[in-house]
């Protein structure tokens, strides 16, 4: 079946500090990929996305490549900020048409100041 | 203009009873999709809606059932509540295409409490 792996959080990180957040997906297709964030007490919101392998997403300062090779689809941000206390979910869909998510387990990330 | 709503915020139920979470979607968009997060994971498909028929299962049981009306609303019935129904149910809204991934927008949840 179709999973997505993602370390487990919490992160806890000084502000400014680079972020990194490991990814890794199962799929029995060729899927999209995507990063989602959840913000305290908001609902979750899409962060990037890539269509296909080599694809860059980018946003906020965020930024993942679609690594077929290595099935993996990291998240990082070079200088994280307070805002960006969150929690991140790693997910893919395989384009058929519904848009149906598998999400990672979502990781917590603590940006103190 | 108004994003994916949901109704009601909170809810508390016991164990057998049965509930019904309401979603209206954002404007233009014609397909709902429910989801269940449990406190500390990520969230699962539950089923999706287009067209007020289901189009996509995930893998929970009969107990969950759905239903779409003709403005695009849509509500997800849990009949005999069980302890592990407990969640955040996400409701999330996009434009059916048939085709590759249209981006979903996430309402802010229901909160299910079964005691």
């Amino acid at each position: 079946g179709n999973s997505v792996t993602q370390m487990e959080g919490p992160v806890t990180l000084s502000e400014e500090a680079f972020l990194t957040i490991n990814c890794t997906y199962t799929a029995t297709g060729y899927p999209s990929l995507f990063w989602y964030v959840q913000y305290p007490g908001e609902g979750l919101q899409l962060l990037l996305k890539a269509t296909k392998a080599d694809d860059k997403g980018s946003n906020k300062g965020f930024e993942a490549t679609y690594r077929k090779e290595t099935t993996s689809f990291h998240l990082e941000k070079g200088s994280v900020q307070v805002s960006d206390s969150a929690v991140y979910f790693c997910a893919l869909d395989l384009g058929a048409a519904g848009n149906k998510l598998t999400f990672g387990g979502g990781t917590r990330v603590l940006v103190k100041p | 203009d108004a994003g994916v709503t949901q109704s009601p915020t909170h809810l508390i139920k016991t164990r057998g009873q049965q509930v019904t979470l309401r979603c209206s979607p954002k404007s233009g968009h014609d397909t709902v999709s429910w989801y269940q997060q449990a406190l500390g994971q990520g969230p699962q498909f539950i089923f999706q809606y287009y067209e007020e028929e289901e189009r996509q299962r995930g893998n929970f049981p009969d107990r969950f059932s759905g239903h779409q009306f003709p403005n695009y609303s849509s509500e997800l019935n849990v009949n005999a509540l069980l302890l592990g129904d407990s969640a955040l149910y996400l409701c999330a809204s996009s434009l059916y295409s048939g085709g590759p991934y249209n981006e979903q927008f996430f309402g802010p949840g229901t909160r299910l409490t079964v005691l």
